[in-house]
């Protein structure tokens, strides 16, 4: 079945700089990748997402890049804010079988 | 529109006891599904359903049974609890086709299970 793995574990990061959170995963027929942040105490949000027919999608000061190739994907957040300190997610949707399997989460904490 | 809601909130069980999580949506979602999240292992996915009447296995379904009568309602059984199934259960639901293919989950506020 589909692996994903997903680093660094813990990320801080001073405000104003940026945070970069990378996945790996083992199906090359995946073709769904959505990001998803929890805050402490709270459920998972979605925050970004993207389809394996594009490379690289952009919402305001996150970007999510996605290498078919090599299998991987990343999460970019720019100009870092206390507010983005949560724990984020990588999911991956195997080739249209609506099984996500997330990663095992980065705890990012923007240091003010 | 109350979104996903489950109950309870907290529940403590005596191991070998069985029960019920309930799991409701109003927003018409076809696909619905139940995780399990543990320290450091990020969510798993238990059981999930794409609609009425059809359900299938995640991937840790062992003691975990699933039944989808209505499109609304996705309750999950422990068959017999065991300390192991200690943890925070999360419903979630999605159009199954989604818009633009943005098949977005919503979640509900999570179930925090003890197991003694």
């Amino acid at each position: 079945g589909e692996n994903v793995e997903q680093h660094p574990s813990t990320l801080s990061v001073q405000e104003g700089d940026s945070a970069v959170i990378k996945c790996t995963y083992s199906d090359s027929a995946s073709n769904y990748f959505p990001w998803y942040k929890q805050e402490l105490g709270k459920r998972p949000q979605l925050i970004i997402d993207i389809r394996s027919n594009v490379g690289e999608k952009k919402d305001q000061r996150i970007a999510v890049t996605l290498n078919k190739t090599a299998k991987h994907f990343s999460l970019h957040i720019t100009e870092t804010q206390p507010e983005d300190s949560a724990v984020y997610f990588c999911v991956v949707e195997s080739s249209g079988t609506y099984k996500y399997i997330f990663g095992t989460g980065t705890r990012l904490k923007v240091l003010a | 529109n109350a979104g996903v809601t489950q109950t309870p909130k907290f529940q403590v069980l005596k191991t070998g006891q069985s029960m019920t999580l309930q799991c409701a949506q109003d927003m018409n979602h076809e696909y619905m599904s139940w995780y399990r999240q543990d320290p450091g292992m990020g969510l798993r996915l238990i059981h999930y359903s794409v609609g009425a009447g059809i359900t299938d296995q995640g991937e840790v379904p062992n003691g975990y049974n699933v039944s989808r009568s209505t499109t609304e309602d996705f309750p999950l059984r422990l068959l017999s609890a065991a300390p192991s199934q200690t943890s925070v259960y999360f419903c979630a639901s999605s159009y199954a086709h989604g818009v633009r293919g943005r098949n977005e989950q919503y979640f509900g506020p999570g179930t925090r299970l003890t197991v003694t």
